[in-house]
């Protein structure tokens, strides 16, 4: 099983759209969570943390569900500039980051 | 806001070839960190270097790899026979503090090619 396991897509979606990309991951003992986005040949940017309690930064959502080793991430009112692969990253007891391969969102006009 | 910055940016070498590739972390970061990805592939971790030792390598970074913090500002990634395989794109990375619920900031990365 992989250590983070996404679906790669592509998500094409209109503008507008409410889209969800979803993660898992296998090691129980994952400590810290986030999800990065990854524009084309660039370097992975930090999108937000995401904590037990869920979280929100403006049209973003993030879920973290422990007992099920599962992360969400919403992304509300698509913008054609929210397109980008999305990185799901977790921690386990020391500081590397293990990514997943990531979730291509394409969003169109 | 303050970066992480890489160079080169490209780097083409001959396979068999030594390569240094440099980075240079925050200022006030402690913990620094090379990534790499190959083409179409997950972001993979290497190494995490913390005061002035190798704190967790992966099975990537074998002896062909090493680090070095030379002075107080630059973080280098030395591979010492390049092969083939070694194509992809490198990224330096740090943070702040121990404890792992910090997001580590990355560099612009290094595109390496191996001829």
């Amino acid at each position: 099983r992989k250590e983070v396991e996404q679906d790669p897509g592509p998500f094409n979606v209109p503008e507008g759209a409410t889209v969800a990309f979803n993660c898992t991951y296998s090691n129980s003992a994952s400590q810290s969570f986030f999800w990065y986005r990854q524009d084309c040949r660039k370097e992975p940017k930090l999108l937000m943390s995401v904590y037990s309690s869920g979280n929100e930064d403006g049209r973003f959502t993030a879920q973290l569900n422990r007992a099920s080793q599962y992360i969400s991430l919403l992304i509300r009112d698509s913008k054609l500039s929210d397109s980008a692969t999305y990185l799901c990253v977790v921690t386990g007891g020391g500081n590397k980051l293990t990514f997943g391969t990531g979730t291509q969102l394409k969003v169109e006009l | 806001e303050p970066e992480v910055t890489q160079t080169p940016s490209h780097q083409v070498t001959q396979m068999g070839q030594e390569v240094i590739l440099r980075c240079v972390p925050i200022s006030n970061h402690l913990y620094f960190y090379w990534y790499r990805q190959i083409l179409g592939q997950k972001v993979e971790f290497l190494v995490s270097f913390y005061n002035n030792e190798i704190s967790e390598k992966s099975e990537i970074f074998d002896d062909q790899f090493s680090v070095e913090r030379p002075d107080g500002s630059n973080f280098t990634l030395k591979i010492r026979s390049t092969k083939l395989e070694d194509s992809a794109m490198y990224f330096c990375a740090s943070d702040r503090d121990r404890g792992s619920n910090q997001p580590q900031h990355f560099g612009d990365g290094t595109r390496l090619s191996i001829l």
